[in-house]
């Protein structure tokens, strides 16, 4: 079965500093991976994807994930932390028609 | 309309009230998916239409819990006999079609007291 790992429930960095949040999953074929948003009181919003083809996967808001194969990690970084990018982040891999997330990573950015 | 609207926003319900929560998807998505996104936890997969087909609703965690979407576009989850552990986010989400994005709805805040 398809799952992720997100290794840290809580990120703090302070404004301007780079953002990594990480994620592993296990897949027993070839996964479709996924980084989703939520703000507080708002809808879930797709912030990149991979689908096997490019590695390095660039997505809204300056974000971008690398898919490492040999770690089966797909982290998330950012070079510079914005005050609006404090929200909750969800890592996501599908499994069939089904996506299935991470618990989440709660990313705080001090000023 | 524009995005996926889900209806209502939030929702208060005592304990052994039944309540229905509606999920209008993006016009011509044939997808359709319910989410269920306990406090401080990520969302989880609860049953999924492709039409007015429910192909899957092994997330379903009762009897209790239905969903159907008799025409093939809205969509209505209802939940008899409510319990505290009831308390939830209800997602839902609308894909044009295999391989396509997923958009989400704002979900409902559902509250059993």
């Amino acid at each position: 079965a398809q799952s992720v790992t997100q290794l840290d429930s809580h990120v703090s960095v302070s404004e301007g500093t780079p953002v990594l949040l990480r994620c592993n999953y296990s897949s027993s074929y070839s996964p479709s991976l996924f980084w989703y948003v939520q703000h507080p009181n708002k809808g879930l919003q797709l912030l990149l994807k991979y689908t096997s083809a490019a590695t390095l996967v660039k997505g809204i808001n300056g974000f971008e994930a690398e898919f490492k194969k040999s770690e089966t990690s797909f982290h998330l970084t950012k070079p510079s932390a914005h005050m609006s990018d404090a929200a909750e982040y969800f890592c996501v891999v599908t499994s069939g028609n089904k996506l299935v997330f991470g618990a989440g990573t709660i990313l705080r950015v001090k000023s | 309309g524009a995005g996926v609207s889900q209806s209502p926003r939030y929702k208060v319900a005592k304990r052994g009230q039944d309540v229905a929560l509606r999920c209008d998807p993006i016009s011509g998505h044939v997808s359709l998916f319910w989410y269920q996104q306990a406090l401080g936890q990520g969302p989880e997969f609860l049953t999924y239409f492709q039409n007015e087909a429910q192909l899957d609703k092994s997330g379903l965690p009762s009897d209790r819990f239905f969903a159907e979407r008799p025409e093939g576009s809205v969509s209505t989850l209802k939940i008899q006999r409510t319990q505290q552990e009831d308390s939830a986010v209800y997602l839902c989400a609308s894909i044009k079609g295999e391989g396509s994005g997923y958009t989400f709805g704002s979900g409902t805040r559902l509250t059993v007291v």
